[in-house]
């Protein structure tokens, strides 16, 4: 069972719209938690990091909350744009800092 | 620096073929990380070097994949008798060591067996 499970599986809105994704993990202990943009035949791009005692974060249009006492995690979209348009991974760094867990990514597509 | 580099970005193979994949990282970083990405999932962790020291192998690692990083700068992951389901994206990604460093990635080699 994958220890870090993301919602939806894909999502399709249009331009100028707001989108929540959501992850829920069970890894634990964990250091950190990571949002990351992947464009399609790249590699992952980190958004935002958060430690386990920060509740949100927010890196532009690009906004993360994280309650560590329900192991959820959530990244929100404001005012999209097509470029926009990638896999959003959500990731869980153990607590020794060595590995990360991937969840398999909400795929978004922004329509014009 | 440019960040971290991998060659070839994309490798046809026939099965039972071997194949070398090359990951050049951040001139600065100790840590190299090896990751496999199949379609409509996220990456899997391979296995972690610290300077030339492969510290983790996963069990997704047969006895037909060997990474090295002989001088602790760039590596190199050998895919021995290639399988059809080997084919996937292979990340390679980077860091400075230390749980709050963040990992940087390259662009990824694509391999396909047929």
């Amino acid at each position: 069972k994958n220890q870090v499970e993301q919602s939806p599986q894909s999502l399709i809105i249009l331009e100028g719209k707001n989108c929540t994704l959501q992850c829920n993990y069970t890894v634990s202990p964990f250091s950190n938690l990571r949002w990351y943009k992947q464009d399609t035949g790249r590699g992952p791009v980190s958004l935002t990091i958060m430690t386990f005692s920060e509740n949100t974060k927010s890196n532009g249009r690009y906004t993360a909350t994280l309650d560590a006492d329900t192991k959820q995690s959530s990244l929100h979209i404001t005012a999209s744009q097509l470029s926009d348009s990638a896999s959003y991974i959500c990731v869980v760094i153990d607590s020794y800092g060595n590995k990360l867990v991937f969840g398999a990514g909400t795929i978004l597509r922004v329509k014009s | 620096d440019t960040g971290v580099s991998q060659d070839p970005r994309h490798k046809i193979t026939k099965r039972g073929q071997n194949v070398t994949f090359r990951c050049d990282p951040i001139s600065e970083h100790n840590r190299l990380y090896w990751y496999r990405q199949t379609l409509g999932q996220g990456p899997e962790f391979l296995t972690y070097f610290q300077n030339e020291a492969q510290l983790e192998k996963s069990r997704l690692l047969s006895d037909r994949f060997s990474a090295e990083r002989p001088k602790g700068s760039f590596s190199t992951l050998e895919i021995q008798r290639t399988e059809q389901g080997d084919s996937a994206m292979y990340l390679c990604a980077s860091s400075m060591s230390g749980r709050s460093y963040e990992q940087y990635f390259g662009p990824g080699t694509r391999l396909t067996v047929t």
